[in-house]
């Protein structure tokens, strides 16, 4: 079965700093990969997704992600954090076809002045 | 506007009582999905339905029931063999139709459900 880890569960940087977070999967093929995003109490709300084709992503809120075979690895970036990226971020893998997908269990992001 | 709604926003329920959060959306996906999130363990499947009067469990089946009789609506019901139902619930969907490789899913805003 896949897996997936997101091994920071806590992030703090300072606004204007810039910002990645790790995602690990464990499958033996290339699955699809996506991260969410999530304000308190709120659902989910897609950033980017990888499916295939060009291995850097780009995404809503100038957020990119680089897909890396060798690693197993689909780490997620800004440039420069703003205080409103304060969220909870979820890396996720779709094996695809009839398969389910599976989520990590999140990075809590935490923006300082 | 498209999109998915769950209601009610929170809710509570005695031990021993069945509830059932609710689930609807306008977007015409074929899929849907009901998850269940705890603090430090992600997201967990409980049931998905790719078809409507057709569904699967998913991880953590054991406590809940679906329906799927409307393409729009999958309620989920908490029952009270639960046995620990305190939790945040959230619905998704996607336009996934079999054989579809993959496609992504849209969530709900979610229900909080506290059991007293």
């Amino acid at each position: 079965a896949q897996s997936v880890t997101q091994p920071d569960i806590h992030i703090t940087v300072s606004e204007g700093a810039s910002l990645e977070l790790r995602c690990n999967y464990s499958y033996g093929a290339t699955p699809y990969l996506f991260w969410y995003v999530q304000s308190p109490g709120q659902g989910l709300q897609l950033l980017l997704k990888y499916f295939s084709g060009d291995t850097l992503v780009q995404g809503i809120k100038g957020f990119e992600a680089e897909f890396k075979r060798s690693q197993s690895s689909f780490n997620l970036r800004k440039p420069s954090v703003h205080w409103s990226d304060a969220a909870e971020y979820f890396c996720a893998v779709d094996p695809g076809g009839y398969q389910k997908v599976t989520f990590g269990t999140g990075t809590k992001l935490q923006v300082i002045p | 506007d498209g999109g998915i709604t769950q209601s009610p926003k929170y809710l509570f329920r005695k031990e021993g009582q069945n509830v059932t959060l609710s689930c609807e959306q306008n977007l015409n996906h074929d899929a849907m999905y009901w998850y269940r999130q705890d603090p430090g363990q992600g997201l967990r499947l409980i049931y998905y339905s790719q078809i409507v009067n057709d569904f699967q469990k998913g991880d953590i089946a054991e406590g809940y029931s679906v329906s799927r009789e409307k393409k729009e609506s999958f309620p989920l019901t908490v029952t009270s063999a639960q046995k620990n139902p305190t939790a945040f619930y959230l619905c998704a969907s996607s336009p996934k139709q079999a054989g579809v490789e993959t496609d992504t899913q849209y969530f709900g805003p979610g229900t909080r459900l506290t059991v007293l």
